[in-house]
Parts: structure tokens; sequence; C-alpha cells
């Protein structure tokens, strides 16, 4: 069965602290690699998706990179408004259709 | 507003009743997910639709539990005789099948308590 853990569970950063969130995963045969931004109480926003070893994605001030056992969400200068809930999920090959998720990290920025 | 919508987005039931959530998924697309989503977990899938047809069921989904799509549209999804288990976020989703993007969009979610 697909798996995925997300490390760490909470990261507290003063606004402009650059940090990296980290997403494991097993897959029998990655499809594709999916980062989302969840606010309390509100469904995942669509961040990312990463297909293959060596893709970044790049918004604003996330960017997103993939290896073959794990992904990275790389926070620059960040700002309060990027305190949220960051969730990783995946998809195998042998699906088109079900996304497997972490339990996500909560960050949040100090101003 | 072009997203997914959810409807009701909070529901306060009592243990034994049925309850029932619709979802609008985005209009292009084809394809409908619901998930559920527990507190510090992420979203669990539990069944999707292609158009009218319900493809896949999880395992997570018991026998109250029934989800419908008629007319490749709306969804609905009903659960009977509700337990307290069953308290949490029901999230819907939708994205266009097309062989080349596997993104999902996500509503905001209906919050189901049960006392």
């Amino acid at each position: 069965e697909d798996q995925v853990t997300q490390s760490p569970e909470a990261l507290r950063l003063q606004e402009g602290e650059s940090s990296s969130l980290n997403c494991s995963y097993t897959v029998s045969g990655l499809r594709g690699l999916f980062w989302y931004r969840q606010d309390p109480g509100k469904g995942p926003e669509f961040l990312f998706t990463l297909y293959s070893a060596g893709e970044e994605k790049e918004k604003e001030r996330l960017k997103a990179t993939l290896t073959k056992k794990e992904s990275f969400l790389h926070i620059t200068a960040p700002k309060p408004e990027d305190s949220a809930t960051y969730l990783c999920a995946v998809q195998a090959r042998s699906n088109d259709y079900k996304l497997s998720f972490g339990a996500g990290t909560t960050v949040t920025v100090r101003a | 507003d072009t997203g997914v919508s959810q409807n009701p987005r909070h529901k306060i039931t009592k243990r034994g009743q049925n309850v029932t959530f619709r979802c609008d998924p985005i209009s292009e697309h084809n394809r409908l997910y619901w998930y559920r989503q527990t507190l510090g977990q992420g979203p669990e899938f539990l069944t999707y639709f292609q158009n009218e047809a319900q493809l896949e069921k999880s395992r997570l989904l018991s026998d109250r539990f029934s989800a419908e799509r008629p007319k490749g549209s709306f969804s609905t999804l009903e659960i009977q005789r509700t337990e307290q288990g069953d308290s949490a976020m029901y999230l819907c989703a939708s994205s266009l099948f097309s062989g080349g993007s596997y993104e999902q969009y996500f509503g905001p979610g209906t919050r189901l308590t049960v006392t």
C-alpha cells in the first residue's frame, strides 16, 4: 500500500526565515506527487504536481523538488500569510484516481 | 465563483440519523471524488465517479454510505444510521481526466459532527 510520511509535524518560523518541509513516500510506481496547502476549516488548495525525479516547480516563495524517495517543499523568506498546513500526496501508476495523503506539516510564520 | 462547492458547510446530527451532503464540481470536470478527513490527518479516499458511473469504492466506505452522481453533474453522499465515528470533514474534489494531468481540485468541505 502507498505510504506518505511528512516531517516535521509542525514548524514555527520567523518572518523571512527560510526552511524546508519533507515528504517521504513509498509507492509501487509513481504517477505523480502533489503538494496542497490547507487553511483551517477549508479544503486543500492545489499547489504543484511533480512527475519525475529531478523535476522542480516554483510558485512565489514556494519551490517543490522531487527525488525517487522524497519531495521537499522549500519556503523562501516566508510571510505570515504562508501559515497553513501543507499536504503531500502521491498517486500510483496502477491507478489514475486515488490520492494517498500524508498527515501534513503545519507551518506558522510569526511577524 | 467557478470552484467546487459543497453544501451544507456544517452539519450536526444525532447518532442514528441519516445525513446527505451535496457537491457541485467545476462545470467542465468529468471526474468527481469524495474524501474524508479527520483532525490531524490527511484526506482519505472514499469513492469516485467518472461522469455518472461510480468506478471505485474504498473499503472505508461501509454499507451505510452511498454516493450518487445522477446525469454526471452534482453528487450526493448519504450516510445512514450515523455513528460518532463518522464525525469528520467530508471533502469533494473534481478533475478533468484527459490523460495528461491528474490534479484534483477540492471544495471547502462539509464538517459533520455526530452527537
